[in-house]
Formats: structure tokens, C-alpha cells, sequence
């Protein structure tokens, strides 16, 4: 049972555009979104999150866009970096003690230059 | 700045030896979290822990993994007798409150032979 979906695997943006990778839930009980990002061999990194209560929230170069009667959230990244070249799950969590992030299976961006 | 150490970075093991993944939470986390992340696989969910005892796991987390929080800082994940399956990066995570992002160690490259 997928909660999080990321439906695509892969993205490839040229450099100083914008890149916009999607997740949808089904849980409708999640409260809390986040965006990771994630090189090889190396933990998640966090980038941006948003809670339920709102639907936009930006943070430099990131923002996350979330529609919840459409159980969507996006994240919009621009201008895209070719550092920013990695593998970003979405992770959803719902308003419980100690409850899991759920992640997504992930999206893998490249940004070429 | 603080974060999440994890130790060793790779190990190795004989199928059905016994192992157990060190992490060190940053220190006024109260939520603590194992996720474990099969090679091009997404990142799982395996338990979450809070007021020295599990509060969340996963149909993953079976009688086989158990946790620990021996001493108040460290934060260790057990698997009694390994699997061939088990083979994965196991990541461990904190976060202070709820509503708030998690913090992901580098992770431990567990291989079972």
C-alpha cells in the first residue's frame, strides 16, 4: 500500500530552468509534508516542508505547492543547478507522537548545463 | 552544527550472525527513527521511537530487529540473525517535535554473506 507516490522516476531539466517534481498521498490523515534531497551513499538531506494548514511555502530557490483536496504536493526548484542533480523524495507524516515519515520512492533529477 | 553520527559506515557479515547499527541522535531530539533503504529501492520505514519505547513500526520490523536506547544517547538497531535479505543502508534519524523535520545520520552499509 503506496501512501506516497512519486509517479515519475526520473526528470531532466537544463540548467536555469525551472524543475517541478510532483507526489501524491492517499492518506488523508498526513498533516505534515517534506521534501528530501538524497546523493549516493549519503543520508536524506532535508530541503523544505509545509504543513497542512497552508499550501505554499518557499525557501530560497525551493518552494512546495500543496493542494490538498487533490492529495498533491509539488516542488518547484528554479533556477535549476546542476548541483542540484539528485535523487528528492517527498515524506508525509500525520499529527501523532513519535509517527513515521513515510517516503516516497523517489524522483531523480538532472540538471544539465 | 549538530547532527546525526552513525556507526561503522560498512558492515560486513556472515548470514545469521547477530549485528547491531550504532547511531547518536542530535542531543535534544525526542523522536528517534530507523529507515533502512534497499540498493535502487526507496527509503522504508522499519521503527520509530519516543519515550524509551516504540511507538511506530513496520511490518518490516519483525521479531528479528530490536531497539535500544541504552545510555540516553546512543540509539541502536539489532538484527538478531541477519538475512541475505537484510543487505541495505540503514539509516537512522531524529527530530525534536512532531510537526518538524527529521535529521538523517550518513547511514551503515550492512552486506550479508
Amino acid at each position: 500500500d503506496q501512501q506516497v507516490k512519486q509517479n515519475s522516476p526520473s526528470l531532466s531539466v537544463q540548467e536555469g530552468r525551472i524543475s517541478i517534481l510532483n507526489c501524491d498521498y492517499t492518506n488523508s490523515m498526513f498533516d505534515y509534508f517534506l521534501w528530501y534531497k538524497k546523493y549516493p551513499a549519503e543520508g536524506p538531506t532535508f530541503l523544505i516542508s509545509i504543513s497542512s494548514i497552508k499550501d505554499k511555502n518557499e525557501d530560497g530557490r525551493f518552494t512546495v505547492f500543496l493542494n490538498k483536496s487533490a492529495k498533491h504536493l509539488s516542488l518547484h526548484i528554479v533556477p535549476s543547478q546542476p548541483g542540484d542533480s539528485a535523487v528528492y523524495f517527498c515524506a508525509a507524516s500525520t499529527n501523532q507522537a513519535g509517527t513515521a515519515l513515510i517516503f516516497g520512492k523517489g524522483t531523480t533529477l538532472s540538471v544539465s548545463s | 552544527e549538530p547532527e546525526v553520527t552513525q556507526t561503522p559506515s560498512h558492515q560486513v557479515t556472515q548470514m545469521g550472525q547477530e549485528v547491531i547499527l550504532r547511531c547518536v541522535p542530535i542531543s535534544n531530539h525526542l523522536y528517534f527513527y530507523w529507515y533502512r533503504q534497499i540498493l535502487g529501492q526507496k527509503v522504508e520505514f522499519l521503527v520509530s521511537f519516543y519515550n524509551n519505547e516504540i511507538s511506530e513500526k513496520s511490518e518490516i520490523f519483525d521479531d528479528q530487529f530490536s531497539v535500544e536506547r541504552p545510555d540516553g544517547s546512543n540509539f541502536t538497531l539489532k538484527i538478531r540473525s541477519t538475512k541475505l535479505e537484510d543487505s541495505a543502508m540503514y539509516f537512522c534519524a531524529s527530530r525534536s517535535s512532531r510537526n518538524t523535520e527529521a535529521f538523517f545520520g550518513q547511514g551503515t552499509r550492512l552486506t550479508v554473506v
